[in-house]
């Protein structure tokens, strides 16, 4: 266990829905980051928040947002998603940007 | 040219050997660089950090830095079947608040 829990673990979902992913920290951080992970490409990394502000925000279609309600929760809202965009969606957190990060287990995402 | 690059592999080394993984990197001023292990179907896990040039000693982990050719690396020493993952290589870049990451290279450690 690393201190990042994500849910849910995995998600199956039409190209019509609405869902959220959530992340929460229990390590004191004050950086989580929302990465995108398909197979046989590099980690990509999707949005940066620091101190609850959005601090990088990686060319991201808009179907994707996210939300930093205070330094321990980070949530991913999803809609009209595309079958491109099924893969694994890690949360991350480190204590400042730039440091050490420490991964949550993900979100396998099926967009149908 | 990749931001980070390293060879996919798989890399297969017998049980007791030294692994030894490359990783170069195309940003000349990246300070921070990193090693995540991902064991299949699971998430990557932070193995070693490294900052300045030369050798970092982590148990059976050395992580070895040349800022000059831009290149880092990661031995395991006495490998062992547990040790067979992907390995990826993290970069700092984009003026510090940006990892980049390799695509991995897969270890098989074999019996």
């Amino acid at each position: 266990e690393t201190g990042v829990t994500q849910t849910p673990r995995h998600l199956v979902m039409g190209m019509t829905n609405k869902k959220s992913l959530k992340c929460e920290q229990h390590l004191g951080h004050n950086a989580m980051y929302w990465y995108k992970q398909s197979a046989k490409k590099p980690l990509e990394l999707m949005f940066v928040y620091s101190l609850e502000e959005r601090v990088e925000n990686n060319s991201v279609p808009s179907r994707f947002s996210p939300e930093c309600p205070n330094s321990s929760h980070l949530f991913l809202h999803l809609h009209t998603l595309q079958p491109e965009d099924s893969a694994l969606y890690l949360c991350a957190s480190s204590q400042v940007p730039g440091d050490e990060q420490f991964f949550g287990p993900g979100t396998r995402l099926t967009v149908l | 040219q990749k931001e980070v690059e390293q060879n996919s592999g798989p890399l297969s080394v017998p049980e007791g050997a030294i692994a030894s993984l490359n990783c170069t990197y195309s940003d000349r001023v990246s300070q921070s660089f990193f090693w995540y292990r991902q064991y299949s179907g699971k998430s990557p896990e932070l193995i070693m950090s490294i900052y300045s040039n030369g050798d970092k000693e982590d148990g059976r982990f050395t992580a070895q830095l040349n800022k000059a050719s831009q290149y880092v690396s990661l031995l395991i020493r006495d490998s062992q079947p547990s040790d067979s993952a992907t390995y990826l290589c993290a970069v700092l870049t984009g003026g510090g608040n940006k990892l980049t990451f390799g695509t991995g290279t897969q270890l098989k450690v074999e019996l």
